[in-house]
């Protein structure tokens, strides 16, 4: 399978532990997206990378939230002290260029 | 304030006939429009596109309109078939106006093709 995957699908936690969320974009894909999706909006935009910068940034995206991109090619999202406002699912795509975006299954995060 | 509006939560059809899914933007700097399709447990699929410099866009069963003078854009689908059942999404992007061409879209419609 050859297009974005994230891991885990998954993850359930407590209030206040940190997760961490990994995105594996498509191979030759330069730019990659952060989005978080809550129940009956649509995705939201959090942050973008170009190669291994992160050119661009949300207000949504909290000082709990940080973003790397270290060589290029995968991505990680790690939010420090869960909230249950932080409950979504958080999805990532990534493109050649800035026009069509392909994203992956995305990763729930449900937090008790 | 949402930027992309999609008006309708819901849209039944039937099978064979044509589906329209609306959507409006209020941001005069938007100039290229998408269109995702959302299946239950999966992440958004591309679906077809338009830039502003156009007002129609095909794709084999879809095509998109844009009216900017309307800030205004549609999806049809013809013929409507079982499988089209997903959620639709609307997005936008200002990609003259310096946008990294991250995506701001709408709330979604949520398609029933009967058969």
């Amino acid at each position: 399978d050859t297009g974005v995957s994230q891991n885990p699908r998954h993850k359930i936690t407590k209030r206040g532990q940190n997760v961490t969320f990994r995105c594996d974009p498509i191979s030759e894909h330069n730019r990659l997206y952060w989005y978080r999706q809550t129940l009956g909006q649509g995705p939201e935009f959090l942050t973008y990378f170009q190669n291994e910068a992160q050119l661009e940034k949300s207000r949504l995206l909290s000082d709990r939230f940080s973003a790397e991109r270290p060589k290029g090619s995968f991505s990680t999202l790690e939010i420090q002290r869960t909230e249950q406002g932080d409950s979504a699912m958080y999805l990532c795509a990534s493109s050649l260029n800035p026009y069509e975006q392909y994203f992956g299954p995305g990763t729930r995060l449900t937090v008790t | 304030d949402q930027q992309v509006k999609q008006n309708s939560p819901s849209l039944s059809v039937q099978e064979g006939r044509i589906s329209i899914l609306n959507c409006d933007y209020t941001n005069s700097m938007f100039d290229y429009f998408l269109w995702y399709k959302k299946y239950p447990a999966e992440g958004p699929t591309f679906l077809i596109s338009i830039s502003s410099i156009k007002d129609k866009n095909e794709d084999g069963r879809f095509t998109v309109f844009l009216n900017k003078s309307a800030k205004h854009l549609s999806l049809h689908i013809v013929p409507s078939q079982p499988g089209d059942s997903a959620v639709y999404f609307c997005a936008a992007s200002a990609l003259g106006g310096g946008s990294q061409g991250n995506l701001i879209f709408g709330k979604g419609t949520k398609l029933s093709v009967k058969p």
